[in-house]
């Protein structure tokens, strides 16, 4: 079974600055992908980036980043430029290639940008 | 609004009562899931359908619970017997085509078992 962590519960920024979010994860599989999910207050999640595991490149999204380290497994997201809206639960999650797209989540870390 | 719609948003009922949740996906997405989201901790899946067939269950889906699509369009999750280990967040979400695609989810529909 596969397992994600992630290790900060919390999380604070100052507006335009820039943070970085950091899940690891188990898994015996070779194939598979990576997601960053954002929920902000009492609103819908929403897919913010993904990795599928057998590129290198790390994913890019506008201000949203990943730094993906198969070996390590680790896949953190950096957030550049951080703006109020941003402030949300971000939960990542793994999908093993085939799992017909069950995801397996963290328990979240809560990011709060401050004005 | 074309998102995935929950109903009811919020349901709070007594401990031995049944409750059902409905879900309507994103027009034309062929996959359903239903996930569990108790506080503090991420979302579980629970179940999933591609148009009407239920695929798969997931071992926290006791006989307590029950899930349909009965068209392949919207779904019903019911639980019986309700516990107040059954109180959590159900979210729905769909999916267009395979399993990379994104899942575009529901805002949930909280449970409070008293």
């Amino acid at each position: 079974a596969q397992t994600v962590t992630q290790s900060q519960p919390e999380m604070s920024v100052q507006e335009a600055e820039t943070v970085t979010l950091s899940c690891t994860y188990d898994t015996s599989e070779n194939n598979y992908y990576l997601f960053w999910y954002k929920q902000p207050p009492s609103r819908q999640m929403i897919l913010v980036i993904r990795q599928e595991a057998y590129k290198q490149q790390n994913a890019t999204e506008n201000r949203f980043s990943v730094n993906f380290q198969k070996a390590a497994k680790s896949f953190s997201l950096k957030i550049s430029d951080s703006q109020l809206g941003d402030t949300a639960m971000y939960f990542c999650a793994f999908m093993k290639l085939g799992n017909a797209g069950k995801s397996t989540f963290g328990d979240g870390t809560t990011l709060t940008v401050k004005p | 609004d074309t998102g995935v719609s929950q109903n009811p948003r919020h349901k709070i009922t007594k401990r031995g009562q049944n409750v059902t949740f409905r879900c309507d996906p994103i027009s034309e997405h062929n996959r359903l899931y239903w996930y569990r989201q108790t506080l503090g901790q991420g979302p579980e899946f629970l179940t999933y359908f591609q148009n009407e067939a239920q695929l798969e269950k997931s071992r926290l889906l006791s006989d307590r619970f029950s899930a349909e699509r009965p068209k392949g369009s919207f779904s019903t999750l019911e639980i019986q017997r309700t516990e107040q280990g059954d109180s959590a967040m159900y979210l729905c979400a769909s999916q267009a085509g395979g399993s990379y695609n994104e899942q575009f989810f529901g805002p949930g529909t909280r449970l409070t078992v008293l």
